[in-house]
C-alpha cells in the first residue's frame, strides 16, 4: 500500500538553527506533494506544494522543499528557524492516479524551537 | 470568506452514546473530506463526499460510522455507540474540485473524547 514516512518524530532546535525534515513516499507513479503545518490549537495550513516544474519549491514563512524523484523524497527546509515555527509538520501526497484528491499523510513531526 | 468551520471544537461522550460532528466547507466548495488523527499518529483519510453523494468511503470503519453531505447544510460525520478507541481529532477539509491537482483547506478539527 502507498505510504508516507516522516523520519523525525520530534525535533528540538534553538532559534537560528537550520531545519531539515525528511519525507519519503512509496509509490512509483506521479505524485503531488504537500507540506502542512499545524500551530498549537489551530487548523492545518498549507506551507507549500509541488505539482510539476521546478523541483525546488518555495513556500510561506521562508520554508522550501525539494522534490527528488529518484529518492522518492520531499524534504522540508528552512535556513534559520524562529520560536514561532514551533508546530507540527505533516508531509502528504496525492497519487497522480487519484480522481478524488485524497491525501495520504505521514505521521507528523513535532518541532520545538527554543528561544 | 470564512474558512472551513467545524463544530463543536471539543466533544465529550460516554461510551455507547452518539457523536455528531459538523463541517461547513468554504464558500464555493462542494467537495468535503474527513480525516481522523489518532494519538501519536498522522491523519488518516476516512471519507470523501460531494453534495448528496459519498464518492469514496474506503477509510471508514465498517460499523458505527456514517457520513453525509446534504444538498443544504453542513456535512455530518456520525459515530454511533462510541467506544474509547474513537477518541481522536477529526478534521474536515474542503476543496473546489476533487482532482489530484487540488488544494484542500482544513478546519480546526473536533477533538472527541470518549469517557
Amino acid at each position: 500500500a502507498q505510504s508516507v514516512s516522516q523520519h523525525n518524530h520530534h525535533v528540538i532546535l534553538s532559534e537560528a538553527a537550520s531545519l531539515e525534515l525528511g519525507c519519503n513516499y512509496s509509490y512509483g507513479g506521479t505524485v503531488n506533494l504537500f507540506w502542512y503545518v499545524q500551530y498549537p490549537g489551530q487548523h492545518l495550513q498549507l506551507l507549500l506544494k509541488y505539482f510539476s516544474g521546478d523541483p525546488l519549491v518555495k513556500g510561506i514563512k521562508g520554508f522550501e522543499a525539494e522534490f527528488i524523484k529518484s529518492k522518492f523524497s520531499f524534504n522540508l527546509r528552512k535556513p534559520s528557524v524562529q520560536w514561532s515555527d514551533t508546530a507540527e509538520y505533516f508531509c502528504a501526497v496525492i497519487l497522480g492516479s487519484s480522481n478524488t484528491g485524497k491525501l495520504i499523510f505521514g505521521q507528523g513531526t513535532t518541532l520545538q524551537v527554543k528561544p | 470568506n470564512a474558512g472551513v468551520m467545524q463544530n463543536p471544537r471539543h466533544l465529550v461522550r460516554r461510551r455507547g452514546q452518539e457523536a455528531r460532528l459538523r463541517c461547513s466547507p468554504m464558500k464555493g466548495h462542494s467537495h468535503v473530506y474527513w480525516y481522523r488523527q489518532l494519538p501519536e499518529e498522522g491523519l488518516k483519510f476516512m471519507v470523501y463526499l460531494q453534495k448528496e453523494n459519498i464518492i469514496d468511503e474506503s477509510g471508514m470503519p465498517k460499523e458505527r460510522f456514517s457520513a453525509e453531505f446534504p444538498k443544504e447544510g453542513p456535512s455530518i460525520l456520525r459515530i454511533q455507540q462510541v467506544v474509547r478507541g474513537d477518541s481522536a481529532a477529526y478534521f474536515c477539509a474542503s476543496s473546489p474540485t476533487g482532482s489530484h491537482n487540488t488544494e484542500a483547506f482544513f478546519g480546526q478539527g473536533t477533538r472527541l473524547t470518549v469517557v
